[in-house]
């Protein structure tokens, strides 16, 4: 089963404005990841941050780790048409097994 | 350098019928992951292979399912008596591992299995 999920399901902005998605996972962790993935096929990673972690930045990434709400943010800011994609958040929370279990993913649409 | 390669890319196979699905991962990863995309859905942890410990096959969903990973390098995930709910995204990640974890995945292209 899934352990998180990414609020909204779907996102649709006009380039240039930001974009925030956020992610509920059910376990402790030890890492939360976020990856994008472009026509259903491979995952690129974007960010990680660890358990201890509160806030990390990355180009036009933020990430927010809020361990106490079990829960996780990405901002992107300045919005581009690249970045239409499906975005997941996905947690490891076994030292010595790094398997991942991801969220449902929230599909951003930047509009030209 | 190279990234995770698999093959096939795609896969039409019948019911009942046998697949291997192949994965090189990144020179020098120790880790390996097999997942699975239904359409539309998140990835669905399958099996994971680190060093010379045993695999964790977890998330296998019967035992139709295997893989192997040969000489700490290439994994084939093998699908028996395929069913159509089998039809799938199939991917494959490597990465590093450490005593602090938490090392980002590398995933390869996917390989899509329809099965008819």
């Amino acid at each position: 089963s899934q352990q998180g999920e990414e609020d909204p399901q779907a996102l649709s902005i006009q380039e240039g404005e930001n974009a925030t998605m956020n992610c509920s996972y059910k376990t402790s962790i030890n890492n939360l990841q976020w990856y994008r993935q472009n026509s259903g096929r491979g995952l690129v990673h974007l960010i990680l941050i660890r358990s201890n972690e509160r806030e990390k930045h990355s180009g036009r990434l933020r990430v927010t780790l809020d361990t106490s709400k079990k829960s996780s943010s990405l901002l992107i800011t300045a919005s581009r048409a690249a970045d239409t994609a499906s975005y997941f958040c996905a947690t490891d929370w076994s030292f010595g097994n790094e398997k991942l279990t991801f969220g449902t993913g929230t599909r951003l649409t930047i509009i030209p | 350098g190279a990234g995770v390669s698999q093959s096939p890319s795609n896969k039409v196979t019948e019911k009942g019928k046998d697949v291997e699905l192949r994965c090189d991962p990144i020179s020098g990863h120790t880790a390996l992951y097999w997942y699975r995309q239904s359409l539309g859905q998140g990835l669905e942890f399958l099996i994971y292979f680190q060093g010379n410990s045993a695999p964790d096959k977890s998330g296998l969903p019967s035992d139709r399912f295997s893989a192997e990973r040969t000489g700490g390098s290439v994994s084939t995930l093998t699908i028996q008596r395929t069913q159509q709910e089998d039809s799938a995204v199939y991917l494959c990640a490597s990465s590093l591992v450490s005593s602090e974890g938490g090392y980002e995945q590398y995933f390869g292209p996917g390989t899509r299995l329809t099965v008819t």
